[in-house]
């Protein structure tokens, strides 16, 4: 079974501060997604991560993908309070592309 | 706008009783899940179905069972809930596989407490 590990799992930082959130699992997989979820409501989809290399950004977020090292990063600059959330990150199966494999969450606060 | 409801936000239902999550996707997309969450476990698939009355197992099967009469609609059955079947449920739908990027899109979901 693909194991996806996130960490930390909670993440407590004052606003402008940078940060990164990572996501590692455990068989190959090219497939990589990033999830936002605000308290009380669904997730919502942040980035796709297709390929060994991606690096997608939006905002102040900004997630990369290493296959080889079966490593996703979330890089967060600058933080501010809006950003506070929890985010998962999801692993697609190597031979079934619709079954993702979640990690745990990373339950984000920015201070103010 | 891509668009996944669920028929219940919150649900409380007692030990043995017969639970129904339904779910609809606008988005004619051929794929739907369910899965539950719950704190520190991140997120569990229980079943899947790629098409119109097929489902596949999903990792945490047991339990539940589930059906798909129309495209646009996966019902979640809990043939008799219990209390660790408590939890919050989501669904979620996403295109054919053999597009690019085969994000799946999240309902609201439906928090079930079962007494």
């Amino acid at each position: 079974e693909l194991k996806v590990e996130q960490n930390p799992l909670f993440l407590s930082m004052q606003e402008g501060k940078n940060y990164t959130i990572y996501c590692n699992y455990s068989t190959t997989s090219d497939r990589l997604y990033w999830y936002r979820q605000d308290p009380g409501k669904s997730l919502e989809s942040l980035f796709v991560l297709l390929s060994n290399g991606a690096v997608k950004q939006e905002g102040r977020l900004m997630a990369s993908l290493d296959t080889k090292a079966r490593l996703s990063t979330l890089h967060i600059t600058a933080a501010v309070h809006d950003l506070s959330a929890t985010y998962f990150c999801a692993v697609s199966h190597p031979y079934n592309f619709n079954k993702f494999y979640f990690g745990s969450g990373t339950k984000l606060n920015v201070k103010p | 706008d891509v668009k996944v409801t669920q028929s219940s936000r919150y649900l409380v239902k007692r030990t043995g009783e017969k639970v129904f999550l339904e779910c609809v996707q606008d988005m004619d997309h051929e794929n739907m899940f369910w899965y539950r969450q719950d704190p520190g476990l991140g997120l569990r698939l229980i079943y899947f179905s790629y098409d119109v009355k097929m489902k596949e197992k999903g990792d945490i099967p047991e339990g539940y069972s589930v059906s798909r009469e129309k495209k646009e609609r996966f019902s979640l059955i809990l043939e008799s809930a219990s209390t660790n079947q408590t939890s919050m449920y989501l669904c979620a739908s996403s295109p054919f596989s053999g597009t690019t990027y085969n994000e799946q899109f999240f309902g609201p979901g439906t928090r079930l407490t079962v007494l």
